[in-house]
């Protein structure tokens, strides 16, 4: 299966700093069939980007995604309060589809 | 608006079974693939089992092979998972969740219900 590892594991900004979350796997992975997810602490996880790149409905343009192959990143370009949360990538070109382990976006 | 609201969780003894089902809202159950997610106590996200949409294409995790099955009623628009021989790591809030998109029978999940706590112990 594919192995995702998340970087860095905690990322410690202040509101207004841009987030850059890398998500690498293990081999490539097909057709960029990525997604990203964001979980606030006893909540549901939300979809943010699928294929790699795309805006899921309803989310703020200043979150996107990019990669291909082997190395994807989000990139949330000002952080807004409501933004600080753990954030997964997940893959679905293989199976079984695999989550990283996360990444925790704290306020500085 | 999508809805899908987990019931059936609770404490239960080693070895021991629990179903687990989502009553799902706001969009034709029957036309999408479904499946359940688990997420141990402040640890990351376990894919479980997916369906297809017509009780075809189901797939389950190593980890949970020969214990679990998973089914929907679509005339319910109910999606269960019937969990057997339970074990102390099967601890976790199990969500259930729509895949709008597959390839290869590998999705991604759009909507998730809010979980439902399943705690093994003795």
């Amino acid at each position: 299966e594919i192995v995702l590892t998340q970087s860095p594991g905690t990322l410690s900004l202040s509101p207004g700093e841009r987030a850059t979350l890398s998500c690498r796997a293990s081999q490539s992975v097909s057709s960029s069939n990525l997604v990203w997810y964001q979980q606030k602490p006893g909540q549901a996880p939300r979809l943010l980007i699928y294929g790699a790149s795309r805006r899921a409905t309803g989310i703020p343009d200043r979150f996107s995604g990019s990669g291909s192959g082997t190395d994807f990143t989000l990139t949330i370009s000002r952080l807004e309060p409501e933004d600080f949360a753990v954030y997964y990538c997940q893959q679905y070109g293989s199976s079984p589809r695999t989550f990283g382990q996360g990444t925790k976006v704290e306020i500085k | 608006e999508v809805q899908l609201v987990e019931s059936g969780g609770g404490l239960v003894k080693p070895g021991g079974s629990l179903r687990l089902s989502c009553a799902a809202s706001g969009f034709t159950f029957s036309g999408y693939y479904m499946n359940w997610v688990r997420q141990a106590p402040g640890k990351g996200l376990e894919w479980v089992s997916s369906i297809g949409s017509i009780n075809t294409y189901i797939y389950y995790a190593d980890s949970v092979k020969g214990r679990f099955t998973i089914s929907r009623d679509n005339a319910k628009n109910s999606l269960y998972l019937q969990m057997n021989s339970l074990r102390a790591e099967d601890t976790a809030v199990y969500f259930c969740a729509r895949d709008p998109y597959c390839d290869g029978g590998t999705c991604y999940s759009d909507y998730w219900g809010q979980g439902t706590l399943v705690t093994v112990s003795s």
